[in-house]
């Protein structure tokens, strides 16, 4: 069966300093992987997907990035983190197809002092 | 471009009580539907979908029927749980490879 991972689960981090999340997912091959950001009593916001290795596509300009090194894995990154970089971090993926359900991890959640 | 749209919450039940949420959205095409839930503090989990015209998706009690005719697909559930207190998404996808269009959310609070 397949699983998705995140990690860490909670982070506090001062602002200015870098950021990486982690997201892994085992059980299957090539999927499309998704990293979302859900500020507090909001909706989701798609930051980034990737259809293949070394294939990001960024939906919102801003201070974050994300890198697919290998098949399963996605990583969020900053090199400097603002306040408004709270927020809970969900990555997700889905094998493409017109009728697969996409797929959640647990969540990161973020405060940045 | 594709999007979805939901009532605004937050909804507040008491136990038992009948719920719809309502969901339309704007697509070319023929999209499928999802409903997502979220629990307090996790990620989100599929709760139904549905991939063609009048098709009913259910789970747990909860039922969406997807209609083309009015661009709807609203969520119902007969008889709701303190249990069922989460947000709901709706969402669509409109071709294979493209990210899901998520609605903004329903925050629903189902009291004693």
């Amino acid at each position: 069966s397949q699983t998705i991972h995140q990690w860490p689960a909670t982070l506090v981090q001062p602002v200015g300093s870098p950021l990486s999340l982690e997201c892994t997912v085992e059980g299957t091959s090539n999927p499309n992987l998704y990293w979302y950001r859900q500020a507090a009593g909001r909706g989701l916001q798609l930051l980034f997907y990737s259809v293949g290795i070394g294939q990001i596509s960024s939906e919102v300009p801003q201070n974050l990035s994300a890198s697919r090194p290998q098949d399963r894995q996605f990583i969020l990154s900053s090199k400097k983190l603002l306040l408004s970089d709270s927020g809970f971090y969900l990555c997700a993926w889905r094998v493409d197809g017109y009728y697969n359900e996409q797929f959640f991890g647990p969540g990161t959640r973020l405060t940045v002092l | 471009g594709d999007s979805v749209t939901q009532m605004e919450g937050p909804v507040t039940l008491s136990e038992e009580a009948f719920l719809t949420i309502n969901c339309t959205y704007t697509a070319t095409g023929y999209p499928s539907l999802f409903w997502y839930v979220q629990y307090p503090g996790e990620g989100l989990q599929l709760l139904l979908k549905a991939t063609k015209a009048d098709d009913k998706g259910s789970n747990k009690g909860f039922e969406a029927t997807y209609r083309k005719e009015t661009t709807s697909f609203h969520l119902e559930k007969g008889s709701v749980q303190v249990s069922d207190s989460a947000v709901y998404f709706c969402a669509l996808l409109n071709s294979g490879n493209t990210p899901l269009v998520f609605g903004k959310g329903t925050r629903l609070s189902v009291i004693a």
